[in-house]
């Protein structure tokens, strides 16, 4: 059981080039969620996917797209990367049900760096 | 939208040490958590708290959802409890999975 695996670890971007940043999850969970952490900052939510084919913003949105592919991979994909998306990205996912315990679970992350 | 506000934002304790870390939250939640993020960057979940006491061995964790606040006790702190304590909620409706994280408490434990 892997948890929740993200790839890649690290990145260099220039400014102006695209990436998509890959997530999956193995423990059958419904929501998924994308996060950004600057340095010495909390977690701030970009897109969030409550469900198979659904997906919704959350506070930092601008700047990014998300595909739930299918129940169990998310990605994030960011079209023209800026200096300001220098981060670590993070994704986790808990298991989205109605009443239910929703615990999030997170992958190791992945270290941007936009030039 | 909600708020979430933790204190204190730095603490170092000795070894052995207790402490108290207290999240609150500007409005009513249906979720609440507790997580440590270790100093290599993972983060790992302590509490899932919408309301209530839950303890796991040397923490603890209170919610008192009424008064809009949760507390993490840790007791006996080692130094492997050292990184950054974050305390995240979801707002209180149906499908609120956007979560709002605190800016976090960071603890450092002397030996």
């Amino acid at each position: 059981n892997a948890g929740v695996t993200q790839t890649p670890k690290f990145q260099v971007l220039k400014t102006g080039q695209s990436m998509t940043l890959q997530c999956a999850q193995d423990m059958n969970h419904n929501s998924m969620y994308w996060y950004r952490q600057d340095p010495g900052m909390g977690l701030r939510l970009i897109y969030y996917s409550a469900s198979e084919g659904t997906t919704d913003k959350g506070e930092v949105p601008n700047g990014y797209n998300v595909s739930r592919l299918n129940k169990r991979e998310f990605s994030l994909r960011l079209e023209s990367a800026a200096p300001s998306q220098t981060s670590v990205y993070f994704c986790a996912s808990s298991r989205g049900l109605a009443g239910g315990e929703e615990t999030q679970y997170f992958g190791p992350g992945t270290r941007l760096l936009v030039l | 939208g909600i708020q979430v506000e933790q204190s204190p934002p730095d603490l170092i304790l000795q070894e052995g040490a207790n402490s108290t870390l207290r999240c609150n939250f500007s409005d009513s939640v249906n979720n609440l958590q507790w997580f440590h993020q270790n100093p290599w960057g993972q983060l790992i979940n302590l509490f899932y708290i919408p309301s209530g006491t839950k303890q796991n061995g040397r923490l603890s964790a209170t919610t008192v959802a009424t008064e809009r606040y949760s507390l993490l006790y840790i007791s006996s702190s080692q130094t492997t409890d050292s990184g950054v304590y974050f305390c995240a909620a979801s707002p209180g409706y149906t499908g609120g999975f956007k979560t709002i994280f605190g800016a976090g408490t960071r603890l450092f434990v002397k030996a």
